[in-house]
């Protein structure tokens, strides 16, 4: 079964850091491009970040461009989302996402990161 | 201007059809964009439904129901998601998405309620 969950979310304060993880499974991890997409509570989804399926190319939202750094080790099946200089307005469920011809599918159950002081 | 708009809700009554729409910000042309439908329901992630392009360029989703289906308005700029047969269980957000200048972007979603 292809599975996806999120680790490492939590409270922190304005302008703190927090690293999130995703644990893949059931799949050749390594040869997927992979994403990050946020959800303010009660509002809709925003795309974060991506990562090709070595790790040698990202792409970031404006709105995290420098703040946040995705990474991954495809020898542990992990994804990552480094997160610095917290606002809180990063205030959301963050999900993981598989892509595979343009399309997300799955998605992880998500982690909650709340920014506040 | 957002790049995507989508109605904030929707209600439509059991056994009808619903016709979600995208529009797309003037300037980005629908006809050129595969548009990515996705479900999203209570305390659940989001999952794929379909894309459609056109009627030769579209694509279900694994395990998707035929009364789920995509097409365009391309006077109005607009993707359509339409729901036929509405059940209860079609009661959740839905969200409309596009590759633009090597990002991501998605509609602010509309919840369907269906009673």
């Amino acid at each position: 079964e292809v599975q996806l969950v999120e680790s490492g979310g939590g409270l922190v304060q304005p302008g703190g850091s927090l690293r999130l993880s995703c644990a893949a499974s059931g799949f050749t991890f390594s040869t997927y491009w992979m994403h990050w997409v946020r959800q303010s509570p009660d509002k809709g989804l925003v795309w974060v970040s991506r990562i090709n399926s070595d790790g040698s190319s990202t792409g970031y939202a404006d709105s995290v461009k420098g703040r946040f750094t995705i990474s991954r080790d495809n020898a542990k099946n992990t994804l990552y989302l480094q997160m610095n200089s917290l606002r809180a307005e990063d205030t959301a469920v963050y999900y993981c996402t598989r892509e595979t011809a343009a399309v997300f599918d799955p998605w992880g159950q998500g982690t909650l990161v709340t920014v506040s002081s | 201007q957002a790049v995507l708009t989508q109605p904030s809700s929707l209600s439509a009554s059991p056994g009808a059809s619903a016709s979600l729409t995208c529009t797309l910000r003037s300037g980005i042309n629908v006809g050129t964009y595969r548009i990515y439908w996705y479900q999203q329901k209570p305390g659940s992630p989001p999952q794929y439904l379909l894309r459609y392009k056109s009627d030769s360029d579209k694509q279900q989703g694994s395990g998707v129901p035929s009364r789920f289906s995509g097409s365009k308005d391309a006077s109005a700029n607009a993707g359509i998601l339409l729901i036929s047969g509405l059940q209860s269980e079609d009661e959740a957000d839905y969200y409309c998405m596009i590759w633009h200048s090597n990002a991501v972007v998605f509609g602010g979603g509309t919840k369907l309620t269906v009673l």
